[in-house]
């Protein structure tokens, strides 16, 4: 049983634009979510994150909402950049979690020059 | 530069025949994770150590063993790779239990023949 969805495998935005990536989980006791970013043979990389306190976090062009009653997170991208290119990991965690996070499958983020 | 580094980056191992894939870190955190992650899935958890704690988790296959001789190192031990064992195993570590954010390595790609 998938926690975190992630139902779009992949995105394609022109540069400059918004990418908009979204995240659907079913477990109300997240408390926590984070989204990753992971380029071709590398390891996923931190990319931002978001307390269940919050309905917004921001850094840069890289802004990430939470909206609780529909158990959906969304990372915005603006403006989008061709470096952006990547495929992108939401998760999720929670206090008494086993300290573990739940992660999505991944949607791959393709920016066009 | 402080990381998680992963070796070898790619393996191969007959079925059957035991292998072990290597971790290392140089960020001093206390908390290290084996995820298992096959072509578009998202990672799973195998299992974690804080210190030396080792947390396995309930659905992890009794084939899957892992090392922690000290901070720095982590060792999976497959002792009788199948063909289902086929993936990308990857390695990250968080500085606490409860900081959800994961500093992971790049992988190594295992491939069973």
């Amino acid at each position: 049983d998938q926690q975190v969805k992630q139902n779009s495998p992949s995105l394609s935005v022109q540069e400059g634009r918004i990418s908009i990536l979204n995240c659907d989980y079913t477990n109300s006791m997240f408390d926590y979510f984070l989204w990753y970013k992971k380029y071709p043979a590398e390891g996923p990389t931190f990319l931002i994150s978001i307390s269940s306190i919050k309905d917004k976090n921001e850094d840069g062009r890289f802004t990430v909402f939470l909206n609780k009653s529909a158990k959906h997170l969304s990372l915005h991208i603006v403006p989008s950049q061709p470096g952006d290119s990547a495929v992108y990991f939401c998760a999720a965690g929670y206090q008494g979690g086993s300290e573990k996070l739940v992660f999505g499958k991944g949607m791959k983020l393709t920016v066009n020059p | 530069d402080a990381m998680v580094i992963q070796n070898p980056r790619y393996q191969v191992t007959q079925f059957g025949k035991p292998v072990t894939l290597s971790c290392s870190q140089t960020l001093n955190h206390n908390v290290m994770y084996w995820y298992q992650q096959k072509s578009s899935q998202a990672p799973k958890l195998l299992f974690h150590y804080y210190d030396k704690d080792f947390n396995n988790e309930a659905d992890t296959p009794d084939n899957f063993q892992s090392r922690r001789p000290n901070t720095s190192f982590c060792f999976l031990d497959i002792r009788s790779p199948g063909l289902g064992d086929a993936a990308m195993y990857l390695c990250a570590t968080s500085r606490a239990l409860l900081s959800y954010e994961q500093y992971f390595g790049p992988g190594t790609r295992l491939t069973v023949t």
